[in-house]
């Protein structure tokens, strides 16, 4: 596609619910990069894919997360039993290989009630 | 570890007035790229800028251009000529790269809310 696509754009979940979130980067581009923004501050690193592995996934603040690239072109956040404090924009971005920018996708915004 | 700082929590500028936005940043690695974002409330990330280490001259696009003084390890962007649809959130990232040629994630600073007033 012509940019970074993430779905859904919103999702309410309850507390200790189980969710997915999905990103489709642009095509060609082998890294893929997930973050977290709370309100108000900036965006967290979360996990770096090249191709179908996790480069590093430092990122992830507990075992509660986990995200797959199977294929090496879509990936998917999963978040278990969650916790108000996931609530967050989630943020994908794809890249070419070492070098450009980044492609931002909008966003998913995760509210945990 | 890399950090950014930006220490400008919200600022102001006249419509038509240039303003200047900061940015330092801390990295024991010798290359490693700078750039600047735009956050509109929408929320997309929109790229505006972006500084190699070891580029000569400042980086400019259109009304941005970018202030890079390396000793200083500052970064901080200049946006001339604002205009309301300025008023957003902009953050400074920074990213290490390898002499593999691959590159790491970025690192993003804390932002600045610009309101632009007319």
């Amino acid at each position: 596609g012509a940019g970074v696509s993430q779905t859904p754009s919103n999702k309410v979940t309850e507390k200790g619910k189980y969710v997915e979130l999905r990103c489709d980067p642009i095509s060609g581009h082998t890294a893929l990069y997930w973050y977290r923004q709370s309100l108000g501050q900036g965006p967290e690193f979360l996990i770096y894919f090249q191709g179908t592995g996790a480069a590093d996934d430092s990122g992830l603040p507990n075992d509660r997360f986990f995200a797959v690239r199977p294929e090496g072109s879509v990936s998917t956040l999963k978040i278990q039993r969650t916790e108000r404090g996931d609530s967050a924009v989630y943020l994908c971005a794809s890249s070419r290989l070492g070098e450009g920018g980044y492609t931002f996708g909008s966003g998913t915004r995760l509210t945990v009630v | 570890a890399q950090k950014i700082t930006q220490t400008q929590p919200g600022m102001f500028v006249q419509e038509k007035e240039a303003v200047t936005l900061d940015c330092t940043y801390d990295t024991s690695d010798p290359s490693y790229g700078l750039f600047w974002y735009k956050q509109p409330s929408s929320g997309e990330m929109i790229f505006l800028i972006y500084q190699g280490s070891y580029d000569q001259q400042n980086a400019t696009e259109g009304r941005y251009s970018l202030n890079f003084q390396k000793a200083r390890k500052s970064a901080n962007l200049v946006i001339s000529a604002s205009q309301l649809g300025d008023s957003a959130m902009y953050f400074c990232a920074m990213r290490v790269v390898f002499s593999s040629g691959s590159a790491r994630q970025l690192t993003f600073g804390s932002g600045t809310q610009l309101t632009v007033l007319p």
